[in-house]
């Protein structure tokens, strides 16, 4: 069983809607909570973190951890095309960032 | 600022040839770290550094060395290349390793072995 687990998608919404993007996990350990965006072709670039359970909110992009049910998901309001990307959760306990498989998604105008 | 840049963008090898993938940082960070990316498996690290000459293996080092002679580069090795090794390889910074530090990418090598 994978640490950090995605549904590798496409998920695919028109431009406008609310996204939801998902993760479970499995180490209890796991503290810090990170999103990444990457772009096809790109290398990673963060988007948010967030430390135990609760939400932070940036702008049109909210992550919230439920540490209780091992569950991390990042909200994406009035999703653009510019938003279309793969994203990756990440989770950290000590020294190592644990990733999960990505899900891809697809804003269409 | 450049941030990270990594050379080759894209290297075919045959089996059992070797390579060096670079990776340059102008930010000052300590931390450097090395990743393979296979599809649908995310980002696993295979070793990292927190300052010139000291490195560390990470979860799959196994086929791979490193070396950091300065703060800047953090050269990663293939020896014998085998068709295993075909990934995406990504190079990050960091300037603290804290649990929340910003790591910062670089865009990747895309390795094909033959």
């Amino acid at each position: 069983q994978k640490e950090v687990e995605q549904d590798p998608g496409p998920l695919s919404v028109p431009e406008g809607a609310i996204v939801s993007l998902n993760c479970t996990y499995s180490n209890s350990a796991f503290q810090y909570f990170m999103w990444y965006r990457q772009y096809s072709r790109k290398g990673p670039e963060l988007l948010m973190y967030t430390y135990s359970s609760g939400n932070k909110e940036d702008g049109r992009f909210t992550a919230q951890v439920d540490k209780s049910s091992k569950y991390i998901s990042l909200f994406i309001r009035d999703s653009q095309p510019s938003d279309s990307a793969t994203y990756l959760c990440a989770a950290n306990a000590g020294n190592m960032l644990t990733f999960g498989g990505g899900t891809r998604l697809m804003v269409k105008p | 600022n450049a941030g990270v840049t990594q050379t080759p963008k894209f290297r075919i090898l045959k089996i059992g040839q070797s390579m060096t993938l670079q990776c340059t940082q102008d930010m000052n960070h300590n931390y450097m770290y090395w990743y393979r990316q296979d599809p649908g498996m995310g980002l696993k690290l295979i070793y990292y550094s927190v300052g010139a000459g000291i490195t560390d293996k990470g979860e799959v080092p196994n086929g791979y060395n490193v070396s950091r002679s300065t703060t800047e580069d953090f050269p990663l090795r293939l020896e014998l290349a085998a068709p295993s090794q075909t990934s995406v390889y990504f190079c990050a910074s960091s300037r603290l390793y804290g649990q929340q530090e910003t790591q910062y990418f670089g865009p990747g090598t895309r390795l094909l072995v033959l």
